[in-house]
């Protein structure tokens, strides 16, 4: 158990939707980034927030945005689902700074249908 | 940009070692990292060496860098039919509070009892 904790694990809505995606992240982590891994792009980063503020962004669609709270758990909102959207999307958290590994969380699997 | 390459497959019998290998392009790379994801469970972190180091050993596994040919190794000794997984490589690119990281496509290992 890595300690991020995803929710839902999966997820099916139709085209045109609007999903929610959750984290949390290992106690006393600062740092949560969100991975998009599909099978013709493979794993790509989306975005980082660092003690609630963005950090780095990465390919993330503006359909895509994302947010951290002030309880440093961090929420990926996805809108005007496309069929490209289906995709497992991790989470990963670190305390923060150069070189401190990421941990991940188990995923959230999007299936648009 | 970043890349990170890695072989598709590597098939090996159990008892014997894995040697599964990545390269990277991009020289300010400060971390290096190795990812396992078992079919439908999260990217678990086994471990990372950092830019300035060559070698790292961590009980089976030893992970080998050579910068100067940006050539990452993980060996797994005694490879266990538990082993059979897709391993990623990853490099960090270093921002002022954390790492996003830049995979490679992943490497499926097959251990054949």
């Amino acid at each position: 158990d890595s300690g991020v904790t995803q929710t839902p694990k999966h997820l099916i809505t139709a085209t045109g939707q609007r999903v929610t995606l959750r984290c949390s992240p290992r106690s006393g982590d600062l740092s949560v980034y969100w991975y998009q891994q599909s099978l013709d792009q493979g794993l790509q980063f989306l975005i980082q927030y660092y003690n609630g503020e963005e950090r780095a962004k990465g390919n993330i669609l503006e359909r895509f945005s994302a947010q951290q709270f002030p309880d440093l758990h961090s929420e990926l909102n996805l809108s005007s689902l496309e069929l490209g959207d289906s995709a497992l999307y991790f989470c990963a958290s670190s305390v923060g700074g150069s070189g401190q590994p990421q941990h991940f969380g188990d995923g959230t699997r999007l299936s648009i249908l | 940009g970043e890349d990170v390459e890695q072989s598709l497959f590597l098939s090996v019998r159990e008892g014997d070692s894995s040697v599964i290998n990545c390269t990277y392009t991009d020289s300010s790379s400060t971390y290096l990292y190795w990812y396992k994801q078992e079919p439908g469970a999260g990217l678990q972190l086994l471990t990372y060496i950092f830019s300035n180091m060559d070698m790292k050993q961590d009980q089976r596994l030893t992970v080998l860098l050579n910068k100067k040919d940006k050539h990452l190794s993980l060996r797994i000794a005694d490879t266990q039919t538990g082993d059979s997984a897709i391993y990623f490589c990853a490099e960090s690119t270093p921002n002022n509070a954390g790492n996003m990281l830049t995979f490679g496509g992943g490497t499926r290992l097959m251990v054949k009892p």
